[in-house]
């Protein structure tokens, strides 16, 4: 069956250091996204990605936070300066389609645990 | 903006029924969806409702009732590799397609 795969699935950064988070999407999905979660907690929207550009983003996705897909296969998440509330759990996701029931079908990846000490 | 509530924690014994509750406000509604996260692991999908009524998946089904705004999901003969926290979500009518999270429920199943 096809996945997510994302790299790393642990880093351990200082504050202040910038972080990449790496995804795969499955490679005839159309649309990717990247959630957080912090330990104990809800699974956050952090951004969404189609067509190469951001369509939509979250509060939480401020200035520190970009997304590349640099060669049509990757889809990256950076951090440029890492803060400790940033630790938590990073998931990439992907969606074949918009429309129709397929479009509330998410397939995650198993995530990238972040620690900023 | 969209909210979703969820009971935290539910116990329950193996081999019962359990039924874990969402009630949502939502400005705009594309059906409510279901999906499983064990400890550890990435919210898995399981279900999904865009009218009303009940959905089957084997032993798990899933309500909705949109006039009240309100879902459940309905686990039968529990195992306790169903020990797992479930989150419901909905679909935002933005352009990002996004899906907003509820607040999560941890299911435990005892022996």
């Amino acid at each position: 069956e096809p996945e997510v795969t994302q790299t790393p699935s642990h880093q351990v950064t200082q504050m202040g250091q910038e972080v990449i988070l790496r995804c795969v999407p499955i490679s005839n999905h159309l649309y990717f996204y990247w959630y957080r979660q912090i330990l104990g907690q809800k699974v956050e929207f952090l951004v969404s990605f189609y067509n190469n550009e951001i369509s939509e983003k979250s509060e939480i996705f401020d200035d520190q936070f970009s997304v590349e897909r640099p060669d049509g296969s990757n889809f990256t998440l950076k951090i440029r300066s890492t803060k400790l509330e940033d630790s938590a759990m990073y998931f990439c996701a992907s969606i074949l389609r918009m429309g129709g029931a397929g479009a509330n079908v998410l397939t995650f990846g198993a995530g990238s645990r972040l620690t900023v000490l | 903006g969209q909210s979703l509530e969820q009971p935290s924690e539910v116990t329950a014994v193996e081999g019962a029924i359990v039924q874990i509750n969402c009630t949502y406000q939502t400005s705009g509604f594309y059906g409510l969806s279901w999906y499983q996260q064990h400890d550890g692991g990435a919210p898995t999908f399981l279900s999904y409702n865009a009218l009303d009524g009940l959905e089957e998946t084997g032993r798990f089904s899933s309500f909705l009732s949109r006039s009240d705004s309100y879902g459940y999901l309905l686990l039968q003969e529990l195992q306790m590799k169903d020990s797992a926290s479930y989150f419901c979500a909905v679909r935002d009518p933005g352009g990002g397609n996004k899906l907003t999270f509820g607040t999560g429920t941890q299911l435990k199943v005892e022996l």
